[in-house]
């Protein structure tokens, strides 16, 4: 069993905070780590897609850093707004492989 | 479209029933995958296509569950005999080339499967 790990599970911030959560990933066989956002009633939505380690990759006030020796991808969010209330999903995908191995994911929700 | 479509977006059932869901990918994309989410849970692989063919089907769970894709374009997930366990949500997702490229998955915005 291939074992994603996302903490916390879910996370109330007011606006304006930053934040941040994990995801724990085998440190064997690394080929790719995404991660999407998934906005209640509509569809998971790619932010990043991380390959290397040491990446780190940002989106406007978004950021995603990788370290796949350790095994394990931190998101950022910085000054947090209740537009970013979502569930944040992390993927692995082992080499040689064809699934996405996803995360439970972490539940964000920001209050005005 | 533009972007991938399932239908139907909610489908109540009585448990022995059969039921099909349906995928319609972003056009051109190759790779197509099917996962179900259940209450609590991350999405759960379920089967990849490349193409027409079904390049993974590891995580279809018995068989009652059975897939196609056989114009490689739309897919169709098909359930036999209906379980009250199989209540979920089924996602399925496109990607331009599969791993071979980036790998980002679009997603569809799911199928609600209810079984009473």
């Amino acid at each position: 069993i291939l074992n994603v790990e996302q903490s916390p599970q879910s996370l109330h911030v007011q606006e304006g905070d930053s934040t941040n959560f994990t995801c724990s990933f085998p440190s064997s066989n690394f080929y790719a780590l995404h991660w999407y956002r998934w906005e209640t009633a509509k569809s998971p939505e790619a932010l990043f897609v991380m390959t290397l380690n040491g990446d780190e990759k940002k989106k406007g006030r978004i950021s995603a850093t990788l370290n796949t020796k350790e095994g394990y991808s931190y998101l950022y969010i910085k000054g947090s707004q209740p537009e970013d209330s979502a569930t944040y999903l992390c993927a692995f995908i082992r080499r040689a492989g064809n699934q996405f191995y996803f995360g439970t994911g972490t539940s964000l929700t920001v209050i005005p | 479209g533009a972007g991938v479509s399932q239908t139907p977006s909610n489908k109540v059932t009585e448990k022995g029933k059969y039921v099909e869901l349906r995928c319609d990918p972003i056009s051109g994309h190759t790779a197509l995958y099917w996962y179900r989410q259940s209450l609590g849970q991350g999405p759960e692989f379920l089967i990849y296509f490349q193409g027409t063919g079904a390049a993974d089907d590891s995580g279809l769970p018995n068989d009652r569950f059975f897939a196609v894709r056989p114009e490689g374009s739309v897919s169709t997930l098909k359930i036999q005999r209906t379980e009250r366990g199989d209540s979920a949500v089924y996602l399925c997702a496109s990607s331009l080339t599969g791993l071979a490229g980036t790998g980002e998955l679009f997603f569809g915005e799911g199928s609600r499967l209810t079984v009473l």
